[in-house]
């Protein structure tokens, strides 16, 4: 099974910290994604990326930057964490878009 | 974005059919997708359908496609306290990526 793991799966971070969360899949996707999970508001895309040191904007890609240097890992930096930052980060992968996607644990989020 | 719609919550007593209902936008969409997401957890693909499929079984779960009306639907037969989550909606529109809904917190009463 693929596995996609999330570094950490709770932080607390300052506002105007730099924060980084990671990513890693094990079956050699091409595809990596970052969504962030609100209630109400469902999954929105942050960022996306095809290949290594490719990347491209989702819906929301405001106030963070993403990373992708080898092709197993897929980094999402918030380069100055704000209040409204708090939230669930989930990672996914895959192989071919209508494959469906691969989810990490998800990594909760809260800054004060 | 696409909206993907969904009611926020649905109820059902233990043994009871669970049906959780989702309309979608993007009339192009080749794949729809059903998620599940446990507390605490990511979400697992549960079941997918091909756009010229009207129906899918798979053990106790169905899906019914109204491409027409652009409405997906979910059923869960003999809905037990494990099925108790978050479920997802999913289209893969245009551009290579998912526009995901947003979600329906079914609750299994014993």
């Amino acid at each position: 099974d693929v596995k996609v793991t999330q570094s950490s799966r709770y932080l607390v971070k300052r506002t105007g910290e730099k924060v980084f969360l990671e990513c890693v899949q094990d079956m050699d996707h091409e595809n990596m994604f970052w969504y962030r999970q609100d209630p109400g508001l469902g999954l929105r895309l942050i960022y996306f990326s095809y290949d290594v040191k490719m990347k491209e904007k989702g819906d929301i890609p405001e106030g963070y930057s993403v990373s992708r240097e080898k092709k197993e890992r897929f980094s999402l930096i918030l380069e100055s964490a704000s209040t409204n930052q708090t939230s669930m980060y989930l990672c996914a992968s895959s192989e071919e878009f209508h494959y469906g996607y691969t989810f990490g644990s998800g990594t909760r989020l809260t800054v004060v | 974005g696409e909206d993907v719609e969904q009611s926020l919550f649905l109820s059902v007593r233990e043994g009871d059919s669970s049906v959780i209902n989702c309309t979608y936008t993007d009339s192009s969409s080749t794949y729809l997708y059903w998620y599940k997401q446990e507390p605490g957890a990511g979400l697992q693909l549960l079941t997918y359908i091909f756009s010229n499929m009207d129906m899918k079984q798979d053990q106790r779960l169905t899906v019914l496609l109204n491409k027409k009306d652009k409405h997906l639907s979910l059923r869960i037969a003999d809905t037990q306290t494990g099925d108790s989550a978050i479920y997802f909606c999913a289209e893969d529109a245009t551009g290579n990526q998912f526009y995901f809904g947003t979600g329906t917190s079914l609750t299994v009463i014993p």
